[in-house]
């Protein structure tokens, strides 16, 4: 069965500092998507970063970037420069190749920003 | 574009009663689907539809538990007699193409608190 793992329950960092925030999955597929996804209190789910497996490079978006290791299947997203508004749940997401569509994330990651 | 729309935002119901939500995919969008969140936890897929057509209900509960896309106005997930249990947060998320590769956007769902 495809799973995701966050292991870190809740996470903190200090404004204007990097945080890095893990994601693991299992999955027999070779050919697969992976998405960060942020949920503010507001419950809206805002799509952050996502990374196609036959891609090597790791994705970057403005201070979002993942490391994507596919060998040890693992996926982290590291903020830098955090800002207040970063504040939220964290959910990684993975999804088989195109074709299909259901969704399969993780338990999540409350991240906290310190002013 | 309004996006993905949840109504209502929230819903109290007690013990019994019927429960619907509502979801008003993407203007263009014909591919439907319901995640539901339970309380520390992360989204978890339930169905999904296209006009007129339920094409994979495998995470449906098998009881209580129905929806529909008809061909005009929302999609409907219906809860018949709730039980505390079904308090969560029902999201719904749709896509022009049944793959869904970039445009899948996700509602800002709707929390059913069961008293």
């Amino acid at each position: 069965a495809q799973t995701v793992t966050q292991s870190q329950p809740e996470m903190s960092v200090q404004e204007a500092e990097t945080v890095t925030l893990s994601c693991t999955y299992d999955t027999s597929e070779s050919d697969y998507y992976l998405f960060w996804y942020k949920q503010p209190p507001s419950r809206q789910m805002i799509l952050v970063i996502r990374q196609e497996a036959y891609k090597q490079q790791n994705a970057t978006e403005n201070r979002f970037s993942v490391n994507f290791q596919k060998a040890a299947k693992s996926f982290s997203l590291k903020i830098s420069d955090s800002q207040l508004g970063d504040a939220a749940m964290y959910f990684c997401a993975y999804r088989p190749s195109s074709g299909t569509y259901k969704y399969i994330f993780g338990t999540g990651t409350r991240l906290k920003v310190l002013a | 574009n309004a996006g993905v729309m949840q109504n209502p935002r929230h819903l109290v119901r007690r013990r019994g009663q019927e429960a619907r939500l509502r979801c008003s995919p993407m203007k263009g969008h014909s591919h439907v689907y319901w995640y539901r969140q339970l309380p520390e936890e992360g989204l978890k897929f339930m169905v999904y539809l296209q006009k007129e057509n339920i094409i994979d209900e495998s995470g449906m509960p098998k009881e209580r538990f129905s929806a529909e896309f008809p061909k005009e106005g929302p999609s409907i997930l219906r809860i018949q007699q709730v039980v505390r249990g079904d308090s969560a947060a029902y999201f719904c998320a749709s896509s022009r193409m049944r793959t869904g590769d970039w445009d899948y956007t996700f509602g800002s769902g709707t929390r059913l608190t069961v008293v």
